[in-house]
């Protein structure tokens, strides 16, 4: 787990507070990604950035803003958030060689997550 | 987009027995099944991965096998153990265009001691 960190790993909030969710990567990778997981469902993608670029936006509500300074850092920012946005957010990263190489991505790897709840 | 669909969704084995996790996908395009492990408090951990050129991997105590044909693959536990338990979750991808992982609902697998 020391190769992709996510803090805060518990956070409270309520639907009018404005928090950060922030995760960081010591593999070297250039590709990260957001993702929700709730409860008896499948991951759901939220975000991906590659080479800090935003490639993938899943019609995620504007109440989550993604923001990838570089390629070791991503931040999730949360406001107005509803109960139904509680769940488990997890950050993966893996090595992006398509936009460069124009072979696939490789193996995701996850932090171990933070879990949210709305009040 | 891709579909993944898991079955059990919960699992319970003696332990020393086997555990299979069985997953479906539905485009064929898909060349990239990985399984990740998740324990409770962590985020998943990859366990093994296979691609479509290749119709069985192993590792120790676990393997994969994949049938393109059928758009099947499944997961092989043998011998388990109680550490064996956490939940399961069985993916694909289509790795030559697409960031996106698809992943199935997870297994839930206990291990009685």
């Amino acid at each position: 787990e020391t190769g992709v960190t996510q803090t805060p790993r518990h956070l409270v909030m309520g639907m009018t507070n404005k928090k950060s969710l922030k995760c960081e990567q010591h593999l070297g990778h250039n590709a990260m990604y957001w993702y929700k997981q709730s409860a008896k469902k499948p991951l759901e993608l939220m975000f991906v950035y590659s080479l800090e670029e935003r490639v993938e936006n899943n019609s995620v509500p504007s109440r989550f803003s993604p923001e990838c300074p570089n390629s070791s850092h991503l931040f999730l920012h949360l406001h107005t958030l509803q109960p139904e946005d509680s769940a488990l957010y997890l950050c993966a990263s893996s090595s992006d060689t398509w936009r460069e190489f124009s072979v696939g991505t490789d193996t995701q790897y996850f932090g171990p997550g933070t879990r949210l709840t709305v009040l | 987009g891709e579909n993944v669909e898991q079955h059990p969704s919960t699992l319970s084995v003696q332990e020393g027995d086997s555990a299979v996790i069985k997953c479906t996908y539905s485009d064929s395009a898909s060349n990239y099944f990985p399984w990740y492990k998740q324990e409770l408090g962590k985020g998943p951990q990859l366990i093994i991965d296979i691609r479509s050129n290749v119709g069985e991997k192993k590792d120790q105590r676990i393997a994969v096998t994949l049938n393109k044909t059928a758009k099947h693959f499944s997961l092989h536990i043998t011998e388990t153990q109680p550490e064996d338990s956490a939940v399961y979750f069985c993916a694909a991808s289509i790795r030559s265009n697409d960031y996106k992982l698809s992943f199935g609902a997870g297994t839930t697998v206990t291990v009685r001691a």
